[in-house]
């Protein structure tokens, strides 16, 4: 079956760069159609999109975001990383990769998520 | 890209129907049938409820339907039960190839 699971730092500091690990089991992000996304969440607020990549290496971006985003995939380790400088306290959030089949925001499986907190 | 129009809070009985509206434009819910529908437990991850305006994905239950019209879809629970008692959003593709979400509807079963 299909799982996701983020990893990175609970903690950053405002001006730096987060990085964030999805490792993922059940399919190849080099398989026809395959894509993982990251969503995140602030506390208490709602969900917000902010990229993709698939299983042609095609990458897409919140448009909001996308100078501060870089996200890009390791297939033979099973990971999508991404990127995001200039870290702000507003970018606290929960932070959730998730699998998709094809562009078109369906997200089917979800990993748990991981809480970041940007805190001098 | 504004985030996808949706009322904060709904609440019903249980044994009752409620509707959640989720409004765009034709940029995203109106341009495309590419709208789903996740549920989400406090603590939890969203899970997918509707994909494709009214597709359900294996398991989930008849009581969730999904419908669009122009500028809106709309997300209907009937038989409200207890366990229903979460918050929802809707998510549509874009014409900028990316995805937006709604702000987020509060269930509350009374």
């Amino acid at each position: 079956q299909v799982t996701l699971r983020e990893s990175g730092p609970a903690l950053v500091k405002p001006t730096q760069t987060l990085t964030l690990t999805c490792t993922f089991s059940g399919f190849s992000l080099s398989t026809n159609g395959m894509c993982v996304s990251w969503v995140r969440q602030p506390p208490g607020k709602a969900l917000e999109w902010l990229a993709l990549i698939d299983w042609d290496d095609d990458k897409y971006y919140s448009t909001s975001l996308k100078t501060r985003l870089t996200i890009s995939k390791d297939t033979s380790k099973n990971q999508v990383v991404l990127t995001m400088t200039n870290m702000d306290p507003v970018d606290t959030a929960t932070y959730y990769c998730a699998h998709m089949v094809g562009h078109m925001g369906v997200f089917d499986y979800w990993g748990q998520g991981t809480l970041v907190t940007v805190s001098s | 890209q504004s985030a996808l129009t949706q009322p904060a809070s709904v609440s019903g009985s249980p044994g009752q129907s409620i509707t959640i509206s989720c409004t765009g434009t034709s940029s995203d819910v109106g341009g495309y049938n590419f709208v789903s529908w996740y549920q989400q437990h406090p603590g939890k991850a969203p899970k997918l409820m509707i994909s494709e305006v009214s597709n359900r994905p294996s398991g989930i239950s008849n009581r969730f339907s999904g419908s669009k019209s122009g500028n809106t879809a709309s997300l209907t629970i009937s038989g409200l039960q207890a366990e229903d008692e979460a918050d929802y959003y809707c998510s549509s593709y874009t014409s900028s190839s990316t995805v937006v979400f709604g702000g987020g509807t509060k269930l509350t079963v009374l």
